[in-house]
């Protein structure tokens, strides 16, 4: 079975600076697909990213971008230039996309708060 | 465009009642999941479907009932409620291999 694990319970970092958010996960399977939700206070879960295993460049959307090490089996996220809006809990999730390709495996999560 | 709705998001029930949550989305969607949010927990699979008429268990399905009659909605039952199942539930579809959208969540309360 896949599992995702996010070591960072929480963490905080002020504003304008970049911080960074780990995700692990464990798997045999070959092909896969990352993705980064973002939680706010509001509940909404909230696609930030996501990466096909099969591409070996990094995403990038505007200010978040990503460190897939597929070797080490590591996805981790960048935020740069924090806002006050970024605070929320972050999930990190994995999607096989063969064989089990129907479950979606989440994290505990990274409860990130951007400081004024 | 809804999206995702879940229906209600708030209740409150006393132990040993029964209820069920309504997923409903408007995308033609065939993948849709049940998962319950715990404090520390992240989100934990609960019941999932691959397509209409079919249902399959996650990791805590224990005292919940699922079905999908229809490929637009996802019901998520409870047949005796029970304070362990307080929590706040969400529900998401997707298609195949693309990222899964969420409904609003549901805050279940159990006294």
């Amino acid at each position: 079975a896949q599992t995702v694990t996010q070591s960072q319970p929480e963490m905080s970092v002020q504003e304008a600076e970049t911080v960074t958010l780990s995700c692990t996960y464990d798997t045999s399977e070959s092909n896969y697909y990352l993705f980064w939700y973002k939680q706010p206070p509001s509940r909404q879960m909230i696609l930030v990213i996501r990466q096909e295993a099969y591409k070996q460049q990094n995403a990038t959307e505007n200010r978040f971008s990503v460190n897939f090490q597929k070797a080490a089996k590591s996805f981790s996220l960048k935020i740069s230039d924090s806002q006050l809006g970024d605070t929320a809990m972050y999930f990190c999730a994995f999607m096989p996309t063969q064989g089990g390709s129907e479950k979606l495996v989440f994290g505990k999560g990274t409860k990130l708060t951007v400081n004024p | 465009n809804a999206g995702v709705t879940q229906t209600p998001k708030f209740r409150v029930l006393k132990t040993g009642q029964s209820m069920t949550l309504l997923c409903a989305q408007d995308m033609n969607h065939e993948y849709m999941y049940w998962y319950r949010q715990d404090p520390g927990m992240g989100l934990r699979l609960i019941h999932y479907s691959v397509g209409e008429g079919t249902t399959a268990k996650g990791e805590v399905p224990d005292g919940y009932n699922v079905s999908r009659l229809k490929k637009q909605n996802f019901l998520l039952g409870l047949e005796s409620a029970a304070p362990s199942q307080t929590s706040v539930y969400f529900c998401a579809s997707r298609r195949e291999l693309t990222e899964a959208f969420f409904g609003q969540g549901t805050r279940l309360t159990v006294v």
